[in-house]
This record gives structure tokens, sequence and C-alpha cells, in this order.
């Protein structure tokens, strides 16, 4: 299994230029989660999504935009960068529930690190 | 006062030692807790989960103090390896942690 999937890995953006960053999973988990870390600031959930279709905000979810239309892809798209949009990337994903057991455990991506120029 | 507060550190150890850290969170509703990894310029990972009455595992030890708020990460032995910076984390509601609190991180460095 490769896990979680984060493309790309870098990227450079001008300010007011979109872009999509990708993750994918392939343990068949359920919810996935987008966070950005910064300095000084730790994770912040940005979006996430509970199942296939679904989508929810996070604690910082203005100036993105996601989308899971299949169970292991969940998408998060910048509209238009700004320099304040420049940090560290995670996606991760979580299995909840499997046999009757709750499992907590994330996992997480590579990161993508972008920089909003 | 924030949700879940951490020293920074970094922490300097040498090779063999023993070291704990600290973790203090605002919320005494808080469910669950873990401790997670994370290397330089990579992805955090899971360490240990801390439930109820805390957990061992190895040479990690973690503990609950509910009527103070705060838990704890031992690291008996200390190995190179075990240089990385320990984020840790709540989960402020029952069955559920879609919106887990991250800690900022403590720093550590074992030293040959």
């Amino acid at each position: 299994n490769a896990g979680v999937t984060q493309t790309p890995k870098f990227r450079v953006l001008k300010t007011g230029q979109s872009m999509t960053l990708l993750c994918a999973q392939d343990m068949n988990h359920e919810y996935m989660y987008w966070y950005r870390q910064d300095p000084g600031m730790g994770l912040r959930l940005i979006h996430y999504s509970v199942g296939e279709g679904t989508t929810a905000k996070g604690e910082v979810p203005d100036g993105y935009n996601v989308s899971r239309l299949k169970k292991q892809n969940f998408l998060l798209g910048l509209e238009s960068a700004a320099p304040s949009q420049t940090s560290v990337y995670f996606c991760a994903s979580r299995l909840v529930t499997s046999g009757g057991r709750s499992y907590n455990e994330q996992f997480f991506g590579p990161g993508t690190r972008l920089t909003v120029l | 006062r924030k949700e879940v507060e951490q020293d920074p550190g970094p922490f300097n150890v040498p090779e063999g030692a023993t070291v704990a850290f600290n973790c203090t969170y605002s919320n005494s509703a808080s469910q669950s807790f873990f401790w997670y990894r994370q290397d330089c310029r990579k992805e955090p990972k899971l360490l240990m989960s801390v439930y109820s009455s805390g957990n061992e595992d190895g040479r990690f030890t973690a503990q609950l103090n509910r009527a103070s708020q705060y838990i704890s990460l031992l690291i008996r032995d200390s190995k190179l390896s075990d240089s990385a910076t320990y984020l840790c984390v709540v989960n402020p509601q029952a069955g559920n942690n879609r919106k887990l609190i991250w800690g900022l991180g403590t720093s550590l460095a074992v030293n040959p």
C-alpha cells in the first residue's frame, strides 16, 4: 500500500493564481482531512470529509475549497492564492471503524510545500 | 489560555537519558489524547494514544492527569533516533475526533 500520497510536493504560485492539491489514499479510509502547518501555529484544520460526497469546514476554511468525489481522493483548491497561504499542507485519513472497533489514528501524507509570491 | 500548551524546548539530552514532556489542555471535557511524532520536514505519525490512566509501549510511557488537565510522555533510555518534535493532540469531543486540537510540539535532540 502506498498509504496517503500528495501531489505536488512543492509549488510556487504568484498572487491571484489558482491551483489544486491532490490527496489520495489506498487504505479505504472513511475520513479525510486537509491541514496547514505554519511556524508557531501548529497544525490547523482547513476542511475535512467524513465520506464520499461530503465535506465540512474546519478551523481555517477561508480561501480554500474541497471536493471528495471519490472515497480515495480529497482535493484542496486555492481559488486566488495569497501570500498568507504560504504554508506546508498535509492531508490525512482515518479508518474510523472496522469490525466493530473504533480507530482514531490519522495517517498523514508527506506534505506539499506551497509558496505564494 | 491556549487550548493545548506544550513547552517548545528544545530538550537536549544525552543518549540513555530519561526525558519527560508535559502537555496541558484547557477543556476539562476533553475525551481522548494522543502523542504524535514529527521528524524535521516530515509528516506527523502517531506515537501513542492516551486513554483513561495512560499506557506504556516499550521505552515510552504516556500518562493522563484529568484533575490537573495534563498528559505526559516519558521516554526512557533515549536513542539518537528519538530526536524529533513531539506533538500533543487532544480530542475535545466524545466519540468524535473530526477536529483535533494540536499542540505546537516539543523539540527533542538526543546527543551522542
